[in-house]
């Protein structure tokens, strides 16, 4: 079985601010790691994978996410804030054919 | 590229009553998933296809949920009857999956928001 666990369901940081969104995952199985982003009222955009190649992993809009086995985590990442990052955020663990997701971190940007 | 399309986009019905929804995956995936998605919540599977057959339904309610995805290709998944805790976001994904899902990317579409009255 695996399982995710995002620490933080309201993270708030302001503009130009370092952003990180904290992860953690179970799995009995090597994983693959996902982050989503989802604006209101819009489906789940994939921002980046890990897939068991390097693990630091560089997304869209500035996202990275590291691997670290050793922590178990898969922390996400992005240097300065924009207001337009403001969304929810969900890490999800690929093992055995299914993905399963985090509660979710909800991302406010102060300006 | 058209992406995965859903409709309606919202829906509100009152309890007791049937409701359906219906996804078209983008063309040329093969593997079509029904999430649920509950306030403040992540997605839940509740269903993926393989084509036309349903690979893994073992959280879909089957007493008043069903799902089908005839000649593979777009789906519909029904609630009847629907009851006040079926109030929720249902979002339908599509991937194309070759030998193994684990690396594979899930495409979203923008979901039905359901309230049930």
């Amino acid at each position: 079985a695996q399982s995710v666990t995002q620490l933080g369901s309201h993270v708030s940081v302001s503009e130009g601010a370092l952003v990180l969104l904290r992860c953690n995952y179970s799995s009995s199985v090597p994983p693959y790691l996902f982050w989503y982003v989802q604006y209101p009222n819009q489906g789940l955009q994939l921002l980046l994978k890990y897939t068991s190649a390097a693990t630091l992993v560089k997304g869209i809009n500035g996202f990275e996410a590291e691997f670290k086995k050793s922590e178990t985590s898969f922390h996400l990442t992005k240097p300065s804030a924009h207001m337009s990052d403001a969304a929810e955020y969900f890490c999800a663990v690929n093992g055995n054919e299914k993905l399963t997701f985090g509660t979710g971190t909800r991302l406010t940007i102060i300006p | 590229e058209a992406g995965v399309v859903q409709s309606p986009r919202y829906k509100i019905i009152e309890k007791k009553q049937p409701v359906a929804f219906w996804c078209n995956p983008i063309s040329g995936h093969n593997t079509l998933y029904w999430y649920r998605q509950n306030l403040g919540q992540g997605p839940e599977l509740l269903i993926r296809y393989e084509n036309e057959e349903a690979v893994d339904d073992s959280q879909l309610p089957k007493d008043r949920f069903s799902a089908e995805r005839l000649k593979g290709v777009d789906s519909t998944l029904k609630i009847q009857p629907a009851e006040l805790g079926d109030s929720a976001v249902y979002l339908c994904a599509s991937s194309l999956v070759s030998g193994g899902l684990q690396s594979g990317e899930q495409f979203f579409g923008p979901g039905t928001r359901l309230t049930v009255l």
